[in-house]
């Protein structure tokens, strides 16, 4: 069965403090994607990385990176010097390959970023 | 380029009535998807469609159901309304399977 974790419920942080969010996720498939979506105070979920399981490069997005590593079934999410805007609900999800659609959302975690 | 939306923004029933969520998907974006983020439960798959047919559905009750229409835009039905189903209702849209999907700013229901 396919799962994933996000064993930090909230997370509060100093603005310019590095933070990592961490996903741990269970699957059987091969062929698999993994997601970052960030839920802002507004509530619309905002798409922030794709990464499929043949692609182990980690990526640099200005103050986000991503570390995928397959052999501990894990993707986190790192913020660099992290702003007031950053805070937020972040989501991890998983999608298995062959036509399922749906995404398998963590239960995420609140990152607070106070000034 | 408009993003998904999703109407209305807010809605208000009370038990044992219908209520009807409308999404129309990104310009180009033939997949649509359903979820319910309800406190506590997290965000949970309801239904997914793609060019008209339903694809795929979560491990939802039969009065959840929706349908695609030829301009890709869907509706999701909620029937005999329960106090459990108020929650945030996300519509999201993709241009197919494993794409990203991009949501809308959600349908929140409320049942009295």
């Amino acid at each position: 069965a396919q799962k994933v974790t996000q064993a930090q419920t909230e997370i509060s942080v100093v603005e310019k403090e590095d933070v990592t969010l961490d996903c741990v996720y269970e699957t059987r498939d091969t062929t698999y994607y993994l997601f970052w979506y960030k839920q802002p105070p507004s509530g619309e979920l905002v798409f922030l990385i794709r990464r499929n399981s043949f692609d182990e490069q980690n990526e640099i997005s200005g103050r986000y990176s991503w570390n995928f590593q397959k052999s501990t079934s894990s993707f986190n999410f790192t913020i660099t010097a992290s702003q007031v805007v950053d805070s937020a609900v972040y989501f991890c999800a998983l999608s298995e390959g062959g036509s399922q659609g749906n995404l398998i959302f963590g239960k995420g975690t609140k990152l607070s970023v106070k000034p | 380029e408009a993003g998904v939306t999703q109407s209305p923004t807010h809605l208000i029933k009370t038990r044992g009535q219908q209520a009807t969520l409308r999404c129309s998907p990104i310009s180009g974006h033939t997949s649509v998807y359903w979820y319910q983020q309800a406190l506590g439960l997290g965000l949970q798959f309801l239904l997914w469609y793609d060019e008209g047919e339903e694809r795929n559905r979560g491990n939802f009750p039969p009065r959840f159901s929706g349908r695609q229409f030829p301009n890709y835009s869907s509706e999701l039905n909620v029937n005999a309304l329960e106090l459990e189903d108020s929650a945030l209702y996300l519509c999201a849209s993709s241009l197919g399977e494993d794409q990203p999907q991009h949501f809308g700013d959600g349908t929140r229901l409320s049942i009295l």
